[in-house]
């Protein structure tokens, strides 16, 4: 069965400081794997996808990459921001009905 | 810009009470799905609609009915509400069948039981 699991769960950083979210899959027969970001009250917001045949991503100060040897995925951010402050989540896609998520990092940048 | 719009924000139930959360995606997108959110428990999936006119069950399906009235809507149900309910619940959608394709979402139904 498919676990994802982020740590750490919380996070809390200075502004300008480059870091790392990790994502952590136990099986390895994913077909994607996708971050999300999400802003207290509201939905997921698509960030960056990465395809299992990929092995990263990026968007901007944002880099994923997909390690699926080790199950494992992270999200670099480089020069935080306090506009960064929300909860990361990933999830790996392992059919086309499933999408299992982790519980989520949550990140505060301090100005 | 709507995207996945859902309807209501939040809503109070009585325990035993039934209600139906409504979710609307306007990008002609072909799949849509339902999901809870629960503290420390990641996204679960209830139910999605690969297609209209088609609907299957999720990982935690029991105690929700769901329809797929057009292309457009996707809707959830609860029967007969219980306060394992208690939830914040979000629709998704993406293009069509595709494995590789990023799934937008609503912003969510807060729902409480008591």
């Amino acid at each position: 069965k498919q676990e994802v699991t982020q740590i750490p769960a919380a996070l809390s950083v200075p502004e300008g400081e480059n870091l790392v979210l990790n994502c952590s899959f136990t099986d390895s027969a994913i077909y994607n794997l996708q971050w999300f970001r999400q802003d207290p009250g509201k939905g997921l917001t698509s960030l960056l996808l990465i395809q299992s045949s990929q092995r990263e991503q990026t968007s901007g100060r944002l880099n994923a990459s997909l390690d699926k040897s080790s199950g494992r995925s992270t999200l670099y951010i480089a020069a935080s921001q306090p506009g960064d402050s929300a909860t990361y989540l990933c999830a790996a896609k392992t059919s086309y009905d499933k999408v299992i998520f982790g519980p989520g990092t949550s990140l505060s940048v301090i100005p | 810009n709507a995207g996945v719009t859902q309807t209501p924000k939040f809503q109070v139930l009585k325990t035993g009470q039934s209600m139906t959360l409504q979710c609307a995606q306007d990008m002609n997108h072909n799949s849509m799905y339902w999901y809870r959110q629960d503290p420390g428990m990641g996204l679960r999936l209830i139910y999605y609609s690969a297609s209209e006119g088609t609907t299957d069950k999720g990982e935690v399906p029991n105690g929700y009915n769901v329809s797929r009235l057009n292309k457009r809507e996707f809707s959830l149900r609860l029967e007969s509400a219980a306060p394992s309910q208690t939830s914040v619940y979000f629709c998704a959608s993406i293009p069509g069948q595709g494995l590789g394709q990023p799934q937008h979402f609503g912003d969510g139904t807060r729902l409480s039981i008591l």
